[in-house]
Formats: structure tokens, sequence, C-alpha cells
């Protein structure tokens, strides 16, 4: 079965510091992998996607993430941390063998709080 | 612009009473999906439909109906029977098929008065 786990419920960064916030996924076969954001009382946006091209993927705003198959790792990451990161992260994994046609496997959520 | 509207933003239910939450679609997918988020919970699958005139249950079906008679429109009823049915629901829709990126409307928060 698919899963996912954030390894973080919470991350604190100040402005112009890096963003790291983790997760680990669990999957039968190779998985397509997508980071999603929530800001407050909104729908989730689609930061970026993985689906076994190139391992390291860019989103928007200046967001990527690193599929690391030896560490069942898809961490993201950000040079640089801006006011309006400050949202809910979801790391998702969908498809492989037993999963349902389709079907999301959502993470907790990592809450990322930017100081100025 | 194509998207996902969600109504009504905000919605309140008395004891008893059973709620109807709009989701349509102008995207031309065939799959919909429907979430409950709570906090700290992440999102839990409550039904999805892949095309017309069908939809499974997900994860936490119990208290919730649907149906699905045009491609653009997936309501979701919230019946008597959900006990604790305050959380913000959300509606997505996808491209047919494993692996596709699902697009999320903004969400109805259900209070109970």
């Amino acid at each position: 079965a698919q899963s996912v786990t954030q390894l973080d419920s919470h991350v604190s960064v100040s402005e112009g510091t890096p963003v790291l916030l983790r997760c680990n996924y669990s999957s039968s076969y190779s998985p397509s992998l997508f980071w999603y954001v929530q800001h407050p009382n909104k729908g989730l946006q689609l930061l970026l996607k993985y689906t076994s091209a190139a391992t390291l993927v860019k989103g928007i705003n200046g967001f990527e993430a690193e599929f690391k198959k030896s560490e069942t790792s898809f961490h993201l990451t950000k040079p640089s941390a801006h006011m309006s990161d400050a949202a809910e992260y979801f790391c998702v994994v969908s498809g492989g063998r037993g999963s349902t046609l389709g079907r999301l496997y959502f993470g907790r959520g990592t809450q990322l709080t930017v100081w100025p | 612009d194509g998207g996902i509207t969600q109504s009504p933003k905000y919605l309140f239910r008395k004891e008893g009473q059973n709620v109807t939450l709009s989701c349509e679609q102008n995207l031309n997918h065939d799959a919909m999906y429907w979430y409950r988020q709570d906090p700290g919970q992440g999102l839990r699958l409550i039904y999805y439909s892949q095309i017309v005139n069908d939809f499974q249950k997900g994860d936490i079906a119990e208290g919730y109906s649907v149906s699905r008679e045009k491609k653009e429109s997936f309501p979701l009823t919230v019946t008597s029977a959900q006990k604790n049915p305050t959380a913000f629901y959300l509606c997505a829709s996808s491209i047919r098929g494993d692996n596709q990126p699902q697009h999320f409307g903004d969400g109805t928060r259900l209070s109970i008065l």
C-alpha cells in the first residue's frame, strides 16, 4: 500500500534562509510523488510533480524536490524563504500496483512559519 | 478560466438536518473526489468518481452520500447520520488514470449550530 510520512508537523524559518520540508514515502512500485501547498481557508495548489523522469524536480515559486529511491525520500527545498511561503505543505503519493486508480495518498502536512 | 467551484464557502447545519455541498468543474475532467480535512489529519477521502453515473466509497464514507449525474458536477450530501460533520470539505478533479495531479476547489467549511 502507498503512504507518506511528513517528518515535521511544524517548521519555522527566518525570511531569506533555506527551507527544508521532509517527506518519506512507502510504495511497492515506483510511485508518482507530489507536493501541494495550502494557504488558510483555500484549496490545495500543486507545487511540483515527480513521475520517474529527472530525480530533481523544479516547481513553482522557487521550490524544488529531489527523489531519492534508496532513501525513499522526496524532500522539498527552497534556497531562500519569503514571507508569502508561510502555509501548509502536503506530500502526496499516487499510483503503483495495489492502489486504486487515480487515488492520492496525503501526508498529514507540515505548517511552515516564516519570521521577518 | 477553467477551475473548480465549491459553494457555499461557509455552511451551518442544525442537528438532524441533511446539507448538500456543491462542486462544479469546467476542466473537462472525468474523475472527481471529495475530501474531508481536520486539523493535523491531512486529507481523508470520502467518495470518488472516475466517470459519470459511477462512484466509489473512500476511507470515511459513512454518513455521506454523492451523485454523479453530470460530468461537471459532483455534489456531496452530509446526512444526519454523520455525527461529527464539522470540518473543511475539499472537492478535486483530475484526468482519469494513475499519476495524475488533482486540481482543488477552495473548500466549504461546515459547522454545527
